[in-house]
């Protein structure tokens, strides 16, 4: 079936460093992508989002890219902090708002 | 803190018996949904509600699941007849819009 993937398990990258986590979905009818980020113990934290009518949207310290020509995203993350360390989720609407198809997440790791 | 709670955040239970879960969401988000994460993936859908109509249901809900949302405000999931395969974070998300927000997530346990 249709699902989204990572194409990295884990990341690890040095404090002050930029972050850059990819992500590949299958549905093109999708409209509408997530990141989360995930802590140890803790539920999914909305991150970003980004609606497939846009290339690009940034928040603070983080931008999504969404290339729907090859059906790409991506999440970067500028001067990563140890605090970011945990595992990133991308997710899919699928297109009717009632439920979201996560991938299987990619570990970043922060070194100081 | 006005984000989405769930009670309780850990459970072990001895196979055959039944738990329940409690969530209640943002209030005045309309959406409750549930869903279940085994170590190492992502979260799977299990339903769905819209105030208190229950619109969509996962294959992975087997007859065992039942989620109920009494008045368009918390929700309940109960599993019967635990089995050790049920063991896995069950996390409930709720939104007013698209944009789906989760709480801190059930760890269960079936011994």
């Amino acid at each position: 079936g249709e699902s989204v993937g990572l194409h990295l398990p884990t990341l690890s990258v040095q404090e002050g460093d930029n972050s850059i986590i990819n992500c590949a979905y299958s549905n093109s009818a999708s409209d509408y992508f997530i990141w989360y980020k995930q802590e140890s113990g803790k539920g999914p934290q909305f991150i970003i989002d980004i609606r497939s009518n846009m290339d690009k949207r940034q928040g603070q310290r983080v931008t999504v890219l969404l290339n729907k020509t090859v059906k790409h995203l991506s999440l970067q993350i500028a001067a990563t902090q140890p605090g970011d360390s945990a595992v990133y989720f991308c997710a899919e609407d699928n297109n009717a708002g009632n439920m979201l198809t996560f991938g299987g997440g990619t570990r970043l790791m922060v070194k100081p | 803190d006005t984000g989405v709670s769930q009670d309780p955040r850990h459970k072990i239970t001895k196979r055959g018996q039944n738990v329940t879960f409690r969530c209640d969401p943002i209030s005045e988000h309309n959406r409750l949904y549930w869903y279940r994460q085994t170590l190492g993936q992502g979260p799977e859908f299990l339903t769905y509600f819209q105030n208190e109509a229950q619109l969509e249901k996962s294959r992975l809900l087997s007859d065992r699941f039942s989620a109920e949302r009494p008045k368009g405000s918390f929700s309940t999931l109960e599993i019967q007849r635990t089995e050790q395969g049920d063991s896995a974070m069950y996390l409930c998300a709720s939104s007013g819009g698209d944009t789906q927000y989760f709480g801190p997530g059930t760890r269960l346990t079936v011994l």
